[in-house]
């Protein structure tokens, strides 16, 4: 079975540009959450989704992050325009609805801002 | 809002012996779920072992189990015969039943642990 899946896996870009990062959930997982590690910080919950609807975005840092679902296969994480403290890696992971339902993560995206 | 703790920055044991993580989470809430979480070099995050909170045997899973303590709000992960490959991060992490738990995870900062041959 195909687990999330998450592009691109690295990312370096300059500063002021745009960043897209994009999540394909596992099929049939109705909750999709975006996650960003970092050294200072460790793990932290941006924002998640049920059933395609933002339900708490209140981890996104700032208004250069935006996050889109628009159908159940697919999530976009943006940031616009970047800045160098937003490296970090970035994770998708996704959960089928049900009480005891673990989340599985993808792989990630190591994202650097020069 | 919950917190979760991990006090040991960093654990290292001999192959084969047996070491225990640790893990407080501090939650106002009755119901709730805890998860160790493995992180490899690779940077997968792989479920270790998972525990419901109503559930007061403690879970296992072939070489790692739990002492979940409700009351103390500790849930530390031990791992028996320890192999090369159990080298990684171990983040514990927490989750909310409330709300058909559909709340994302809380993590710890993580624990390294160095597996010495």
């Amino acid at each position: 079975d195909a687990g999330v899946i998450q592009s691109p896996r690295h990312e370096v870009t300059e500063m002021g540009q745009e960043v897209t990062l994009r999540c394909k959930p596992i099929s049939g997982h109705n909750s999709l959450f975006w996650y960003r590690q970092t050294m200072m910080r460790g793990l932290e919950l941006l924002i998640y989704f049920n059933n395609n609807v933002p339900i708490d975005d209140s981890g996104m840092p700032e208004d250069r992050f935006s996050a889109k679902m628009p159908n159940a296969s697919f999530s976009t994480l943006k940031i616009q325009p970047s800045e160098p403290r937003d490296s970090a890696v970035y994770f998708c992971a996704s959960r089928m609805t049900g009480l005891n339902q673990p989340q599985h993560f993808g792989d990630g995206t190591r994202l650097s801002i020069l | 809002a919950q917190t979760v703790t991990q006090s040991q920055p960093e654990m290292s044991v001999q192959e084969a012996e047996t070491v225990t993580l640790s893990c407080t989470y501090d939650t106002s809430e009755s119901d709730y779920y805890l998860f160790w979480y493995k992180q490899p070099p690779s940077r997968q995050m792989i479920l270790v072992i998972r525990q419901e909170a109503y559930k007061q045997q403690n879970a296992t899973e072939n070489r790692f189990s739990v002492n979940f303590q409700k009351a103390a709000k500790s849930f530390s992960l031990k791992i028996s015969d320890s192999q090369l490959g159990d080298a990684a991060m171990y983040f514990c992490a927490y989750r909310s039943a409330v709300g058909g738990g559909a709340d994302g995870l809380t993590f710890g900062k993580g624990t390294h642990l160095i597996i010495q041959p």
